[in-house]
Parts: structure tokens; sequence; C-alpha cells
């Protein structure tokens, strides 16, 4: 059973470009979110996505958006980056509720 | 202003050895909590998790704690192994929160000695 895959692995952008990160879940799972990780905020929630619907969102600007498809794929969007976007952005899908996230590669965006 | 990385907290253990990472949590309400590892380059691997109706599972090698009291989860690695070298952040799902949303602490890292 494959895992959770994220595109690209790696992205290097210029400040004020925008950017979208695809992920594919699990097959079979419905729930995908998005993380972002830095070194100085740690693992901090973006979005989350069931059954095409933005169930939970965190404390984020308006310049990131996502949205997921009807396969269950999500892609997540940055407008205008900023150099603190510069990140690993990553996804995670699960079955439900209570159920275990599993984690993709990331995708580490540089924003230079 | 300017970005400080956290400072983890770390752990050193011989190869052998039994390692106890510990977490607090913040959230009375949540009700499941997941431990991950997370090796450089890669992204956080699932090892064990818990529903807060519950105070102990096991799995292979490690074993995790839940203390709803004081809002405490421990991770028990027995016969740590330099594969097991990596960090460690337990995560918590809170009940009044719709969905899959999940909180994670800051981590631990555990370095293991051969």
């Amino acid at each position: 059973k494959a895992g959770v895959t994220q595109t690209p692995r790696y992205l290097i952008k210029t400040r004020g470009q925008q950017v979208t990160l695809s992920c594919s879940p699990i097959s079979g799972h419905r729930s995908v979110s998005w993380y972002q990780q830095t070194p100085g905020q740690g693992l901090q929630f973006l979005f989350e996505y069931f059954s095409e619907t933005q169930r939970n969102k965190g404390n984020f600007p308006g310049r990131f958006s996502g949205r997921q498809f009807s396969n269950s794929r999500s892609e997540m969007n940055v407008s205008t980056l900023e150099l603190g976007d510069s990140a690993l952005y990553l996804c995670a899908s699960s079955f439900g509720e209570n159920t275990e996230a599993f984690f993709g590669q990331g995708t580490r965006l540089t924003v230079v | 202003g300017e970005s400080v990385g956290l400072h983890l907290p770390t752990l050193s253990v011989q190869e052998g050895d039994n390692s106890i990472i510990n977490c607090a949590y913040s959230n009375s309400a949540s009700d499941y909590f997941i431990w991950y590892k997370q090796e450089s380059g890669k992204g956080p691997q699932f090892i064990i998790d818990i529903r807060s109706n519950m105070d102990k599972r096991q799995g292979q090698r490690v074993t995790v704690l839940l203390n709803k009291t004081v809002k405490h989860l421990s991770l028990q690695i027995a016969a740590t192994q330099p594969g097991d070298s990596a960090v460690y952040f337990c995560a918590e799902r809170p009940l009044d929160n719709q969905g899959g949303k999940l909180i994670f602490g800051q981590g631990t890292e555990l370095s293991v000695k051969p």
C-alpha cells in the first residue's frame, strides 16, 4: 500500500510569487491535513479537508489556502510568498477521526 | 522579528538502555494522542497512539503511558537502538475540534550512543 505522496520534494521561489503543493493520500483515506514545520515554531496545523470540504483551519493568513479533489488528493497554495514562509510543508492523511494520521515526506519550500 | 529556533529537549542514552520521553499536553478535552518519530529529512512517522479511556498501551518495544490527571504522556522505548535516534513528538487531538487537527509538542531529540 503506497504511503502519502507529496510533490515536489523541494522548491525554491522568489518573494511575491505563489506556489502550489500537492498531496496524494493513502488509498481509502478521506481526510487530508496540512502542517507547516519550522525551527522557530515547530509543527503547526494549517487546515484539514474531508470529502472536499475544509473541516478545520489553523491560524494562518488568507494567503494560505487549499482544496481537495473528489479522489481525495489535496493541494495547498501560498500566494505572495514571504521569506518567513520558508518551511517544510507536511501533509497527513487518515481514514477518519481518532485514527492514525500518516505523514508524507514533505515539501521543502525556500523563499529567497 | 527574528525567528529563534526552538531549543529541543535532548535525551542521550546508551544503546541497549531503556528510554523515556515525556510530554505535557495542553488541552484537558483532548481524547486521542499519538507519538511520532521524525528522522532528519523525513516526515513524522507514526509510532503508537492511545485513546483517553486508556492509561497504557504497548507496541513492539514501545509503551505509551497516559496520565490525564496531570495531562502527561510518556513514551518508553525498550532496548534502545542507534536507529531510534530521531526527534520524537507527541500530538493531541482536542475533542472540541471537529475533525483531524493535531496539536504537536515541541519535540525531544533522542540520541543513542553505540
